[in-house]
């Protein structure tokens, strides 16, 4: 069984469109993660959620939004694509957010790519 | 804010060469993780390492943890083609910098040649 999937694997899309991102951990973990990768392949964190509390990397659009309607879910909303959005998205979960048990597991990624 | 830089960005070596990775960190550190990320792939967790001057091995693998807790090195030894990827060292701060997130840095990719 796979811990943390993601779907969909690819998507392509035109600029200006809304898209999401789902994400499902089945390792009972607490904290939820997206990181989006970029061709460089650098990993920058977008958000972590762990227990209804969002912490949200300042960096990020308001165009980007995570919604999650339960402990082992948490979905990618993103508004009005720009081009600059294409990259990998990896979801993660851990254990707890900080310390020893914050390993992170992370989900096989989403390629999106805008056109 | 917290930063992690991990040097070099990229490194080719030869099938049995040895291999190091290092990081440093702009704070303290509660705690490093390692991550290995195969081509096409997403990032693994390799180690996580806590205490000041502690070192782990797995197998040609070797880390490090520094005695102020700023900085780690992962050193592979006699390297094979399996070990083909990117490597990403992960800091978290001590003082709860980032709300407790990992920072992650920029990574190493390893390229070996047969």
């Amino acid at each position: 069984d796979t811990a943390v999937s993601q779907t969909p694997k690819y998507l392509v899309t035109q600029m200006g469109n809304d898209k999401s991102i789902k994400c499902e951990q089945n390792l009972g973990h607490d904290t939820m993660y997206w990181y989006k990768q970029d061709s460089k392949k650098f990993l920058k964190i977008m958000f972590s959620y762990n227990n209804k509390e969002l912490i949200i990397n300042e960096t990020v659009p308001n165009r980007f939004s995570p919604k999650s309607p339960d402990k082992a879910h948490l979905n990618l909303h993103i508004n009005s694509l720009e081009l600059g959005d294409s990259a990998v998205y990896f979801c993660a979960s851990s254990p707890q957010r900080g310390g020893p048990r914050s390993t992170q597991y992370f989900g096989p990624g989403t390629r999106l790519t805008v056109l | 804010g917290q930063q992690v830089m991990q040097i070099p960005q990229y490194q080719h070596v030869q099938e049995g060469e040895d291999f190091t990775t290092y990081c440093n960190s702009s704070t303290t550190l509660s705690n490093i993780q390692w991550y290995k990320q195969r081509p096409g792939g997403h990032p693994v967790f390799l180690i996580q390492l806590v205490k000041s001057g502690e070192v782990k091995k797995q197998k040609r693998l070797t880390f490090q943890f520094g005695e102020a807790k700023k900085n780690s090195s992962l050193h592979i030894t006699a390297t094979q083609t399996t070990d083909v990827g990117t490597y990403f060292c992960a800091g978290q701060s001590r003082y709860g910098g980032s709300q407790g997130n990992l920072i992650f840095g920029k990574g190493t990719k390893l390229s070996v040649k047969p």
